[in-house]
């Protein structure tokens, strides 16, 4: 069965430092990869993707995720964390041979930007 | 901004009543899926409809029902609320009907439905 996983309910980080938020996921074949930020009160808007090619996927706002096949991971990552970028990340995984075509969802994390 | 527009806002109903949310697609974008978002539960896939019609089911309960109409608007009707049903309910849009994989999924601003 299809999963993804985030470890970490809440991630804390000071303003200026690297941060990642961390993602794993289980698929029978090979996966397209999501990410999603939301901000309080808002709906959630898509960060980044992989599909197929360079491992290191760049997108908005300076985030970066890199695809890890042999960990199956896919963690976000930004080298220089912002008080702006506390927010909900959420990761989500469709495999590529799966006719459902749907994604599924992690819990999300929580990542708090301390000044 | 998106490009997916979600109404209302905020609903606030009694328990035993039906509601209907309206979603309107990102321009060019066939498939409409609905998302519902509480505290306890994160985000639930509830529906997908593609071009008009249904093309896969998450867990949505017997007592939901949606649809897409001819200009691709959806429409999810919630009906014999419960405490329970209270929640954000999100409609998020793509292009394809999410055969391509790389196929993003836009989200609206959601509907916040609070139910007394």
């Amino acid at each position: 069965a299809q999963s993804v996983a985030q470890p970490e309910d809440q991630v804390n980080v000071a303003e200026g430092n690297p941060l990642t938020v961390k993602c794993t996921y289980s698929v029978s074949g090979n996966p397209y990869l999501f990410w999603y930020v939301q901000y309080p009160n808002r709906g959630l808007q898509f960060l980044l993707k992989y599909i197929t090619g360079d491992n290191l996927v760049k997108g908005s706002y300076g985030f970066e995720a890199e695809f890890n096949k042999s960990q199956t991971s896919f963690h976000l990552k930004k080298p220089s964390a912002l008080v702006s970028d506390s927010a909900l990340y959420f990761c989500a995984v469709r495999d590529k041979t799966d006719s459902n075509y749907q994604l599924i969802w992690g819990a999300g994390t929580k990542l708090i930007i301390k000044p | 901004d998106s490009g997916v527009t979600q109404t209302p806002k905020h609903l606030i109903t009694a328990t035993g009543q039906r509601v209907t949310l309206r979603c309107s697609p990102r321009s060019g974008d066939l498939s409409v899926y609905w998302y519902q978002q509480s505290l306890d539960q994160g985000l639930q896939f509830l529906i997908q409809y593609y071009n008009g019609e249904e093309r896969a089911k998450g867990n949505i309960l017997e007592r939901f029902s949606a649809q897409q109409f001819p200009d691709l608007h959806s429409e999810l009707n919630l009906s014999s609320l419960e405490l329970g049903d209270s929640a954000l309910y999100f409609c998020a849009s793509s292009a394809l009907q999410g055969a391509s994989g790389g196929d993003t999924q836009y989200f609206g601003p959601g509907t916040r439905l609070t139910v007394l």
